[in-house]
């Protein structure tokens, strides 16, 4: 069974400061890792994924770091705003089954003026 | 188009009564999956549908949870003999082809209470 650890558990960050959100996993059999962010009474949303041919993909504000070897990854979010305070997710396919996301525990960002 | 959505938004039942959760996918979303989020915790899977049949359904904690999607689209979770440790909200995602790499969209969940 797939066991992904993610951390911080919270996180308070200044408005234009950047958010570090980490996650580390045991085993896949599926080099793709998501980022889901959630809002309070929403479903969680795609924020961002990586296909790991590449060890960093950057959407906007938005960056995933990953290291292969230390099975690890990492959310950046520079330049951090008020509305991306929300609850984010890391997920990691399952070493069986590709239709298996396990899901981090959650990290909830505050993000404060 | 409508993104996912979920009826009810909210149900509150009794211990040992049977309940059913519907969703509705993406139009043309052949890939569905229903996920049970616990207070606190990332959402966890239950069962994942290409088209009308299970692929894997080895998410579901026991046989008091069975799901349906008879035509291909519309699916129905349903809990039998309801105990208050299935509180949880039920999420629904499609997405357009197979997993991992297609995105899944995201309903906004059923909020289900076992009193």
């Amino acid at each position: 069974q797939q066991q992904v650890k993610q951390s911080p558990q919270s996180l308070i960050v200044q408005k234009g400061g950047i958010s570090i959100i980490n996650c580390a996993y045991e085993n896949t059999a599926f080099d793709y890792f998501p980022w889901y962010q959630q809002f309070p009474g929403k479903g969680p949303a795609l924020l961002i994924a990586i296909r790991p041919d590449v060890s960093e993909k950057k959407e906007g504000r938005f960056t995933i770091s990953f290291n292969k070897s230390a099975k690890q990854f990492s959310l950046h979010i520079m330049d951090s705003q008020p509305g991306d305070s929300a609850t984010y997710f890391c997920a990691v396919p399952n070493t069986g089954t590709a239709s298996k996301l396990t899901f981090g525990t959650g990290t909830r960002l505050q993000v404060t003026l | 188009g409508a993104g996912v959505s979920q009826t009810p938004s909210n149900k509150v039942t009794e211990k040992g009564k049977y309940v059913e959760l519907r969703c509705d996918p993406i139009s043309g979303h052949t890939a569905l999956y229903w996920y049970r989020q616990s207070l606190g915790q990332g959402p966890e899977f239950l069962i994942y549908f290409q088209g009308t049949g299970a692929a894997d359904d080895s998410g579901l904690p026991n046989d008091r949870f069975f799901a349906v999607r008879p035509e291909g689209s519309v699916s129905t979770l349903k809990i039998q003999r309801t105990e208050r440790g299935d509180s949880a909200v039920y999420l629904c995602a499609s997405s357009r082809g197979s997993p991992p790499y297609n995105e899944q969209f995201f309903g906004p969940g059923t909020r289900l209470t076992v009193l």
